[in-house]
């Protein structure tokens, strides 16, 4: 299973928006509508920030918003803030209980 | 509240094997699949594998299998995660993470354990 592709660097100035792209294969991304973001803050463990595509959990910024489109899902943050900086990762469920992470992004807040 | 305490830093020799725990609290444990999934140094995420808690059933990415295995035990609501013939490239951060059966996210992750192989 091959990672999903994600660019290795986004940036933006505060109050800007940003987005991140996730592209896999229609055996991934493009066949289930099951891709979820990770933030992680460095030294720390992954945060639940988006679920099947475009959900938000409780406590979650409205901020952050997710779509998918193909094979490619996408991680939009609008109104950048200092404490976004962070890596951002997508995962794909792929079938049969397996999942496949993105290489991750890291987002820089100028 | 939901937590997910993992056992602390390891350091093993090639060759050997390494057993990482996963103590659940705030939740039913049998109701949801434990995760494992690494990070070595500076790199990206990589799933490993899953374990139904209540049935025992194991699903382990290609990559692992034959080299990971991962087990309960009920009674203490604790998940493992053993992993042998190490390697220098298994030196990671391991973690496990609550996944939600419905929507096959993570929504709970445990503090990572750092396991380094080293001779």
């Amino acid at each position: 299973q091959s990672a999903l592709t994600q660019p290795a660097s986004v940036s933006g100035s505060p109050g800007q928006s940003i987005t991140i792209s996730c592209t896999g294969t229609s055996s991934d991304v493009g066949s289930y509508n099951l891709v979820s973001w990770y933030q992680q803050h460095p030294g720390k463990a992954p945060k639940l920030m988006i679920y099947e595509g475009s959900k938000r959990p409780s406590g979650v910024s409205n901020r952050f918003s997710g779509s998918k489109s193909g094979n490619t899902a996408s991680l939009t943050i609008s109104g950048l803030q200092a404490e976004d900086e962070a890596d951002y990762y997508c995962c794909s469920y792929a079938g049969s209980s397996t999942r496949v992470f993105g290489g991750g992004t890291k987002l820089t807040v100028l | 509240q939901v937590q997910l305490v993992q056992s602390g830093a390891e350091v093993k020799k090639p060759g050997a094997s390494v057993k990482v725990s996963c103590k659940a609290s705030g939740y039913t444990f049998t109701s949801y699949d434990i995760n494992w999934v690494r990070q070595a140094t500076g790199q990206g995420l990589e799933w490993m594998g899953w374990m139904n808690p209540n049935s025992g059933n194991t699903g382990y990415a290609q990559k692992f299998q034959g080299r990971v295995t991962m087990t309960r035990n009920t009674s203490i609501s604790t998940a493992y995660m053993e992993l042998s013939s190490l390697r220098s490239e298994d030196t990671a951060v391991y973690y496990c993470a609550r996944g939600r059966g419905y929507d096959r996210s993570f929504d709970y992750w445990g503090q990572g354990t750092l396991v380094t192989v080293s001779s």
